[in-house]
């Protein structure tokens, strides 16, 4: 299967604890997101990679949210200190992007469910 | 209040119905305008998308978009069962990262 995959799928913890999810993208798309999505919304925005490089993140990205690309292939999102309102979907893109480029499709993990007890 | 507003829903129709969807946003800035269709507990999936104003059609699909009025649509024609998901509209500017901004999706079920 050649599409985004993530890891774990599902993941419960206690409050309190620390957790992190791995996305692994399409081969060699250089942009990578990480979205959220909780029960009846739809997902949103929390930060980007070009390659290695994060570009921007969004204010929803607390201070106990770290989120890394080491070498510009998958990432993983860490988050610190977990609160049950850290439970949600947590969605992983990936898209190949270059200059003077329009349109380029952000394709879809199946996500890691997180609950926090 | 939220730049995209989507009805939740849900919606039930009759297999064969014409389905339509809307999106309003606020943001005059959106030009590229993305349909997602997402399956439970799966991730999203790209059905059309359109820049700027205009239709666009695939098969049983159409997307409109009029930014004029900050209106989007998706009509399904001849639903199906399999048709039942959730619909999403999804935005963005051009350039800016290309992050995308969601409607809170508009579930679906297209009854036999």
């Amino acid at each position: 299967d050649t599409g985004v995959s993530q890891d774990p799928r599902h993941k419960i913890t206690k409050r309190g604890q620390n957790v992190t999810f791995r996305c692994d993208p399409i081969s060699e798309h250089n942009r990578l997101y990480w979205y959220r999505q909780t029960l009846g919304q739809g997902p949103e925005f929390l930060t980007y990679f070009q390659n290695e490089a994060q570009l921007e993140k969004s204010r929803l990205l607390s201070d106990r949210f770290s989120a890394e690309r080491p070498k510009g292939s998958f990432s993983t999102l860490e988050i610190q200190r977990t609160e049950q309102g850290d439970s949600a979907m947590y969605l992983c893109a990936s898209s190949l992007s270059f200059a003077g480029q329009g349109y380029n499709e952000q394709f879809f993990g199946p996500g890691t469910r997180l609950t926090v007890l | 209040q939220k730049e995209v507003e989507q009805d939740p829903g849900p919606l039930s129709v009759p297999e064969g119905a014409i389905v339509s969807l809307n999106c309003t946003y606020s943001n005059s800035a959106f030009q590229y305008f993305m349909w997602y269709r997402q399956y439970s507990r799966k991730g999203p999936e790209l059905l059309m998308y359109t820049y700027s104003s205009g239709n666009k059609e695939d098969g049983r699909f159409t997307a409109q978009v009029d930014k004029s009025s900050k209106y989007i649509s998706l009509f399904i024609r001849d639903s199906q069962p399999s048709d039942s998901a959730t619909y999403l509209c999804a935005m963005r500017v051009t350039g800016g990262g290309n992050k995308l901004t969601f409607g809170t999706g508009t579930q679906l079920k297209v009854e036999l």
